[in-house]
């Protein structure tokens, strides 16, 4: 059964500082990847998604993931975070064989000081 | 607005009454996915549909719980009896059917059993 497993359920960082989310996931097949983000009061929002091709995925507002096979993992950085950034970080991962339901973490709330 | 919709935004019920969500995907798409997101957890599969199908429901997915989608668009999630167990936000998705199967989220309807 796939499964996500999300390091850090609360990160508290000031602004300017750089970001590292921990995801890896558990999956023997191919799959495709995805970081999601929660802003408060909104709904969920792909941030980034990996399918193919160069594991380093750049997506929305600066942010980037690494896609390692063979740790599994795929990673959410950011240079340099904003208070904006304050938000719910989902990885989530599909089979491609499938492509049908989505396994998400359970999320790291992330909350930037001004 | 040419997003993921979802009707009502908020239910509040009491324990046993029966509720109905509704959920609009983005008209282009032929895939409909239901999840169910509790405080602090990721959201879980529930249930998704392919055009009128119903192809996979989760073990989650109890009797009490069923799924429509009788035209290929719009989706009902009716909940029967409802328990206090089953507050939690419904959200619903919908994609393109495709090896790359990204996923685009409505707001959710927020359920509160008394």
């Amino acid at each position: 059964a796939q499964s996500v497993s999300q390091h850090n359920h609360h990160v508290i960082l000031s602004e300017a500082a750089s970001l590292e989310l921990g995801c890896n996931y558990s999956y023997g097949g191919t799959v495709n990847l995805f970081w999601y983000v929660q802003y408060p009061g909104q709904h969920l929002q792909l941030l980034l998604k990996y399918f193919s091709g160069d594991p380093l995925v750049k997506g929305i507002k600066g942010f980037e993931a690494e896609f390692i096979k063979s740790k599994f993992s795929f990673n959410l950085r950011k240079p340099s975070v904003q208070w904006s950034d304050t938000a719910e970080y989902f990885c989530a991962v599909n089979a491609q064989s499938s492509a049908s339901k989505i396994i998400f973490g359970s999320g790291t709330r992330l909350s930037i000081r001004p | 607005d040419t997003g993921v919709s979802q009707n009502p935004r908020h239910k509040i019920t009491k324990r046993g009454q029966n509720v109905t969500f509704r959920c609009d995907p983005i008209s282009e798409h032929n895939r409909l996915y239901w999840y169910r997101q509790t405080l602090g957890q990721g959201p879980e599969f529930l249930t998704y549909f392919q055009n009128e199908a119903q192809l996979e429901k989760s073990r989650l997915l109890s009797d009490r719980f069923s799924a429509e989608r009788p035209k290929g668009s719009f989706s009902t999630l009716e909940i029967q009896r409802t328990e206090q167990g089953d507050s939690a936000m419904y959200l619903c998705a919908s994609s393109f059917a495709s090896r790359n199967n990204e996923q685009f989220f409505g707001p959710g309807t927020r359920l509160t059993v008394l």
